[in-house]
């Protein structure tokens, strides 16, 4: 199974900072990485798909790079609705697999 | 308007089988390139991906749950299934059910159902 690994588990910013998580992958994925932001006891929700591309309807204050091994999701200016925990998930080979998460809270 | 829901037992004996239902409303779930999959979520951990069917039946699964996972797919009532046998409590969590896309720009689970809690306890 590919291992994806990110940092950091939570991460505690104020509002309009710029915040970064990172998503390692246990051996190359090319370009094949979702980000998922799942709010408390709701579903997750598709961010990013394709390491970059921004899934419709999704603020522009969202963005993620990356590719091989190493991935990024970065929020520009954090806003209060952005408290989530979110999760990259790879689909370069079956089994799926996600991070462990990284919770995102407002200082 | 697309929707999914998941239906089922939310407490399990250990030992017995769970069995979830997912239900599809506004989408044929016999549309080519679209995937059906099942996921958990024990509480307070991540996600773990069960696996996803076809409409046509096939079915991918995830090797750690392989040998307990069964999963169907009823086109006239536009709907999948998912039955685990033998569960203790590490198969406690928050299931979801969700759509997955798959084309060559798109590849994503890009609808999801709104979770069910199931307990398996005695």
């Amino acid at each position: 199974d590919i291992q994806m690994t990110q940092s950091p588990s939570s991460l505690s910013a104020s509002v309009g900072d710029r915040v970064t998580v990172t998503c390692q992958a246990s051996q190359d994925i090319e370009n094949s990485l979702n980000w998922y932001q799942q709010k408390p006891g709701k579903a997750p929700k598709v961010l990013i798909y394709g390491a970059s591309n921004l899934q419709t309807g999704v603020p522009s204050r969202f963005s993620g790079r990356g590719s091989g091994t190493d991935f990024s999701l970065t929020i520009s200016s954090l806003q209060p609705e952005d408290v989530a925990t979110y999760y990259c998930q790879q689909y370069d080979d079956l089994p799926l697999t996600f991070g462990g998460g990284t919770k995102v809270e407002i200082k | 308007q697309l929707q999914l829901e998941e239906s089922g037992p939310g407490l399990v004996k250990p030992s017995e089988t769970l069995s979830l239902t997912c239900t599809v409303s506004g989408f044929s779930i016999t549309t080519n390139d679209y995937y059906w999959g099942w996921i958990r979520q024990p509480p307070g951990k991540g996600l773990e991906w069960i696996g996803a069917i076809y409409y046509s039946g096939k079915t991918y699964y995830n090797p750690s749950l392989e040998s307990r996972a069964t999963m169907s797919v009823d086109t006239s009532k536009n709907q999948f299934s998912l039955n685990l046998n033998s569960v203790t409590a590490a198969d406690t969590a928050v299931y979801y059910c969700a759509r997955y896309y798959d084309t060559i720009e798109f590849d994503a689970f890009d609808t999801w159902g709104q979770g069910t809690m199931v307990t398996v306890s005695s």
